[in-house]
């Protein structure tokens, strides 16, 4: 079955203790993307990538990394987390730039 | 700055009815659009989506009507159905795309047996 998985779904950690979400497709797709969604705010890009080893910043990146050196993998990074990164996140993928996106379930971070 | 606008928080319709979505956008760059569905617990789904270079796309119960002189699109559903009920987001790209997508803050549907 073609999905985009990301791990863990829920997690609520401490201010500055460094977490990974980890997010995985079987698709192939060359693009991947990591969203943040906030109430009032919808869907905010934070980073996305175009290929292995390729990645940019999306519209709010401040807090963040990501690395792609696998296809299938794209890990979103809080160094430091802060409370204003409480939020729900979503991964994506998908086969180019004009096409329909692939979203993971979500992985609900709270930051106490 | 809201690039993608959607004005309406949430619309209520009656089933059988048309249920229309609207989105509007400030960049003109834009020259993809595309709907997503979202439920509750779940990520987006893809729904429709429309190239600048048309003002109609047709899909089943859906259709986005893009009018690019307003910057303005909509979705309409018909007939509505209460599977149809949720979260709709209309999202946006530039050309060159590369997955840099814009998406606007989603409008609740509700669809009323």
């Amino acid at each position: 079955e073609a999905q985009v998985t990301q791990n863990p779904r829920y997690l609520i950690t401490v201010t500055g203790k460094k977490l990974t979400v980890t997010c995985s497709q079987n698709m192939n797709h060359e693009y991947m993307s990591w969203y943040r969604q906030d109430p009032g705010l919808g869907l905010r890009q934070i980073y996305y990538s175009m290929n292995v080893e390729v990645t940019d910043k999306g519209d709010v990146p401040e807090g963040y990394k990501v690395s792609r050196k696998e296809k299938r993998n794209f890990p979103l990074i809080l160094e430091s987390p802060s409370p204003n990164q409480t939020s729900l996140y979503f991964c994506a993928s998908s086969t180019g730039g004009y096409t329909e996106a692939f979203f993971g379930q979500g992985t609900r971070l709270t930051v106490v | 700055d809201q690039q993608v606008k959607q004005n309406s928080p949430s619309l209520s319709v009656q089933e059988g009815r048309i249920s229309i979505l609207n989105c509007d956008y400030t960049n003109s760059m834009f020259d993809y659009f595309l709907w997503y569905k979202k439920y509750p617990a779940e990520g987006p789904t893809f729904l429709i989506s429309i190239s600048s270079i048309k003002d109609k796309n047709e899909d089943g119960r859906f259709t986005v009507f893009l009018n690019k002189s307003a910057k303005h699109l909509s979705l309409h559903i018909v007939p509505s159905q209460p599977g149809d009920s949720a979260v709709y987001f209309c999202a946006a790209s530039v050309p060159g795309g590369y997955q840099k997508v814009t998406f606007g803050i989603g409008t609740k549907l509700q669809v009323i047996p």
